[in-house]
């Protein structure tokens, strides 16, 4: 069986300090990774997706997010924290479906 | 560009109603996806057409709920006789060439109440 977790379900940070928002995930074999971002009331957006091409995989609007196969993780960075990256944050893992982590709320205070 | 839309944004009926929800995906777009989304379940698949292939509809909660998708285009999502717990988000998505693995476009989804 296929599992994602997101380890916080909140993440509060500062206007241009940096974001971490944390991704485990549990699969009989290597998946293809994703992170979408949701504003309010709008659909989810993809950030960057990870397909084993490389490790450190680039997303948009400055986020990276790094594959550790030992360590089956895959989280989200960013180095500035910007007031529109005050969403919902979900790591999802496609297998022989799409499995969704839980999300990550990210405030971001001025 | 024109991105996935979805029709109505925000729908009331009251429990025991039959629902219609409409899904305009990316011209070109072989697949497209439902998906639920409620704060007690987080999101959850729904159904997923693939081309000319048999829907996979493994994620639909129950027999009430069913979906089609004509001429490779449209989707429609119906829920025959509403209960309460089918209060959430429906979001629909569609991808270039299907396939779990492949990124997808998300609408805004249909907000749907019973009262």
């Amino acid at each position: 069986a296929q599992s994602v977790t997101q380890l916080d379900s909140h993440v509060s940070v500062s206007e241009g300090t940096p974001v971490l928002l944390r991704c485990n995930y549990s699969s009989s074999y290597s998946p293809s990774l994703f992170w979408y971002v949701q504003h309010p009331n709008k659909g989810l957006q993809l950030l960057l997706k990870y397909t084993s091409a490389a490790t450190l995989v680039k997303g948009i609007n400055g986020f990276e997010a790094e594959f550790k196969k030992s360590e089956t993780s895959f989280h989200l960075t960013k180095p500035s924290a910007h007031m529109s990256d005050a969403a919902e944050y979900f790591c999802v893992a496609a297998g022989n479906k799409l499995t969704f982590g839980g999300g990550t709320r990210v405030l971001v205070k001025p | 560009g024109a991105g996935v839309s979805q029709s109505p944004s925000n729908k009331v009926t009251e429990k025991g109603k039959d629902v219609e929800l409409r899904c305009d995906p990316i011209s070109g777009h072989t697949a497209l996806y439902w998906y639920r989304q409620s704060l007690g379940q987080g999101l959850e698949f729904l159904i997923y057409f693939q081309g000319n292939s048999a829907p996979d509809k493994s994620g639909l909660p129950s027999d009430r709920f069913s979906a089609e998708r004509t001429g490779g285009s449209v989707s429609t999502l119906t829920i025959q006789r509403t209960q309460q717990e089918d209060s959430a988000v429906y979001l629909c998505a569609s991808s270039l060439k299907g396939g779990w693995d492949s990124a997808q476009h998300f609408g805004d989804g249909t907000r749907l109440s019973i009262l």
